[in-house]
């Protein structure tokens, strides 16, 4: 199994509270992503980076912010957590823009 | 609008039962389509790409294939541990950013 590691694997927030998850890779591979995944819906991503302090948006940004300071490491955060950011996150990688992604376990984030 | 719809949504077959699933995509300038296999509870696991119209691929009972508009997702004399959500994902020439589907559900009876 590719080497990712996402935390906290469940979170229960407030409304308007931060909350910042983690993904970690051990693959030293280039590209990183966060994504959500909602019932009825398809992945969507929601950024990705594609190079140390190199991120771009994603189909769903809004209320999203990231920031990837090392190669290993992908913050995602929501700076005022709503309701209709409860979902489930996922933290992917790649080697390439245009190669398999590998994807981490989830968070399971709860916004009440 | 960019779409990858998958059908059925839903699938239950007994073991041994051969079937198909599709991915149908509407996105010009085609990169790559991606399978992943997601069991419940856990993040998508890739299975094939697939980069040119006509290509191939196979992996134990699942094959997949390519034509210009669909892709589909063969599975042979399927067993119980196949059982999972079936993901596919489209790379187009505009950007790094995969468009998903929604998947397909299915489920092997014993």
């Amino acid at each position: 199994d590719a080497g990712i590691t996402q935390s906290p694997r469940h979170k229960v927030t407030e409304t308007g509270t931060p909350v910042t998850l983690r993904c970690h890779q051990t693959e030293n591979h280039r590209y990183m992503y966060w994504y959500r995944q909602d019932p009825g819906h398809g992945l969507r991503l929601i950024h990705y980076s594609y190079g140390v302090k190199d991120t771009d948006k994603g189909e769903v940004s809004d209320g999203y912010s990231v920031s990837r300071s090392k190669t290993e490491d992908f913050l995602l955060t929501l700076e005022s957590a709503t309701s209709s950011q409860t979902s489930v996150y996922f933290c992917a990688i790649s080697e390439g823009g245009d190669t398999e992604a590998f994807f981490g376990q989830g968070t399971r984030l709860t916004v009440v | 609008e960019d779409q990858v719809t998958q059908s059925p949504e839903a699938l239950r077959l007994q073991e041994g039962e051969s079937s198909s699933l599709n991915c149908s995509y509407t996105v010009s300038g085609l990169r790559g389509l991606f399978w992943y296999r997601q069991d419940p509870g856990k993040g998508p696991e890739f299975l094939f790409t697939l980069y040119s119209a006509g290509e191939e691929k196979e992996k134990e009972r699942l094959k997949a294939t390519l034509t210009k508009k669909e892709s589909f997702l063969h599975i042979t004399a399927p067993k119980p541990e196949d059982s999972a959500t079936y993901l596919c994902a489209v790379l187009w020439n505009s950007n790094y950013q995969l468009i998903w589907g929604a998947g397909t559900k299915l489920i092997i009876k014993p």
